[in-house]
């Protein structure tokens, strides 16, 4: 069965304490595996794509990675305004429904 | 601005009502989808529509309804079968040529 597992929960950090976020799946063909950032009270905002093992993409202090198993978000040197909940998705090559995570909520204190 | 409004922001109901939740796009998307959000718990798949005329129910249909008469829009009915409709619901649309969806801003529901 298709399935997709965050971990932690919850992370608290120190502003400039990097840190990673996993994200574990298990899924037969995958099409893409896809991160959102989401702030309280509001729709998730789209991060990154990616499609294949051994890929990797960055925007500002955020830095994703692929594996055959797992997905790591990368957050360096961290600032409050990074403090929000990240949500990791894959597509399966079954059809074009995205399978969420519950999310890692991330806490930067300054 | 391109992009996807959802109202209104904040909905209340009394339980055995039924209500219905906005979704327009101006993206040009071709398949939308309606989420619902609860604390704790990943977005899971209410319905989604790939064309206009056309949905699927997805992993958790029952006591919702939906229509897509127009490709821009895709409300959400709310009915009174549905057992614990309070939660936030998210509406997302994606364009043919990738797996990418965008979120709204969302809906919080209360049915009390």
């Amino acid at each position: 069965e298709d399935q997709v597992t965050q971990s932690p929960e919850a992370l608290r950090l120190q502003e400039g304490e990097s840190s990673s976020l996993n994200c574990s799946y298990t899924v037969s063909g995958l099409r893409g595996l896809f991160w959102y950032r989401q702030d309280p009270g509001k729709g998730p905002e789209f991060l990154f794509t990616l499609y294949s093992a051994g890929e990797e993409k960055e925007k500002e202090r955020l830095k994703a990675t692929l594996t055959k198993k797992e997905s790591f978000l990368h957050i360096t040197a961290p600032k409050p305004e990074d403090s929000a909940t990240y949500l990791c998705a894959f597509a399966s090559s079954n059809d074009y429904k995205l399978s969420f995570g519950a999310g890692t909520t991330v806490t930067v204190r300054a | 601005d391109g992009g996807i409004t959802q109202s209104p922001k904040y909905l209340f109901r009394k339980e055995g009502q039924n209500v219905t939740l906005s979704c327009e796009q101006n993206l040009n998307h071709d398949a939308m989808y309606w989420y619902r959000q609860d604390p704790g718990q990943g977005l899971r798949l209410i319905y989604y529509s790939q064309i206009v005329n056309d949905f699927q129910k997805g992993d958790i249909a029952e006591g919702y309804s939906v229509s897509r008469e127009k490709k821009e829009s895709f409300p959400l009915t709310v009915t009174s079968a549905q057992k614990n409709p309070t939660a936030f619901y998210l509406c997302a649309s994606r364009d043919f040529r990738s797996y990418e969806q965008y979120f709204g801003p969302g809906t919080r529901l209360t049915v009390t």
